[in-house]
């Protein structure tokens, strides 16, 4: 199973900021917190992850409270192709080593 | 991090039959994994394929009717045996690249979309 959390759907106005909360409760210290996205019809997309700092890149930040045990993805100023299922995963441990289980993911919709 | 080839892309195959998809990948990875997508649903890990080794299946997905061949670092096929109208999916394949940092990223392939009839 996920270890993840998130809301099922989120709305978002174009070129408004994006924020998509995650709540990873059971995460250990050094289980890193991932964010993908697939855009519809498409295979899923890396975004970004993070262990314990806020991390930004050229797609989105990613700010993690002090405590780890949950997330947000923040998209600075979406676009209507920002619309897409968001994925926030920490990777499951099983018999043959890590693995990245999806749960249901965020469904975001960016409206003009 | 690497390019992922996928084929079919698409197809359309009969009750009872089987198909196998194919995965390439522009570099040598380790840890290769496929899954499914019903529709309407997210992705179910269906299994972890590393060269050398068997496929390491989750629960509900067995060998007979997923197969699937790891016979280089570059490649692997899954096989979608006997199949139903059930098994219509999106199939996905993906390899994992480890960060200097520790993370272990997926890269995707663009999916096999199966219509069983």
């Amino acid at each position: 199973d996920a270890k993840t959390t998130q809301p099922t759907s989120m709305d978002c106005a174009e070129g408004r900021a994006a924020n998509l909360p995650c709540n990873h409760s059971t995460i250990s210290g050094n289980e890193y917190v991932y964010w993908y996205r697939q855009i519809h019809s498409q295979g899923p997309q890396y975004i970004i992850h993070g262990l314990k700092n806020n991390e930004t890149n050229e797609m989105a930040s990613l700010i993690i409270t002090e405590d780890r045990k949950s997330s947000t993805l923040i998209l600075p100023h979406a676009t209507l192709r920002d619309t897409a299922v968001y994925y926030c995963i920490v990777r499951v441990k099983g018999t043959g080593g890590f693995k990245t289980i999806f749960g249901a993911g965020t469904r975001l919709f960016v409206k003009a | 991090s690497a390019v992922i080839s996928q084929k079919p892309s698409r197809d359309i195959c009969q009750r009872g039959t089987s198909l196998t998809i194919q995965c390439q990948v522009d570099s040598q990875v380790t840890m290769m994994f496929w899954y499914r997508q019903q529709p309407g649903q997210s992705l179910t890990l269906i299994a972890t394929a590393n060269q050398g080794s068997e496929a390491t299946y989750e629960s509900g997905f067995v060998i007979d009717k997923f197969p699937i061949s790891r016979p280089n670092l570059t490649f692997s096929t899954l096989t979608v045996s006997n199949m139903s109208p059930e098994d219509s999916s999106i199939y996905l394949c993906s390899v994992e690249w480890a960060w200097e940092s520790g993370a272990n990223v997926l890269t995707f392939g663009a999916g096999s979309r199966l219509t069983v009839l």
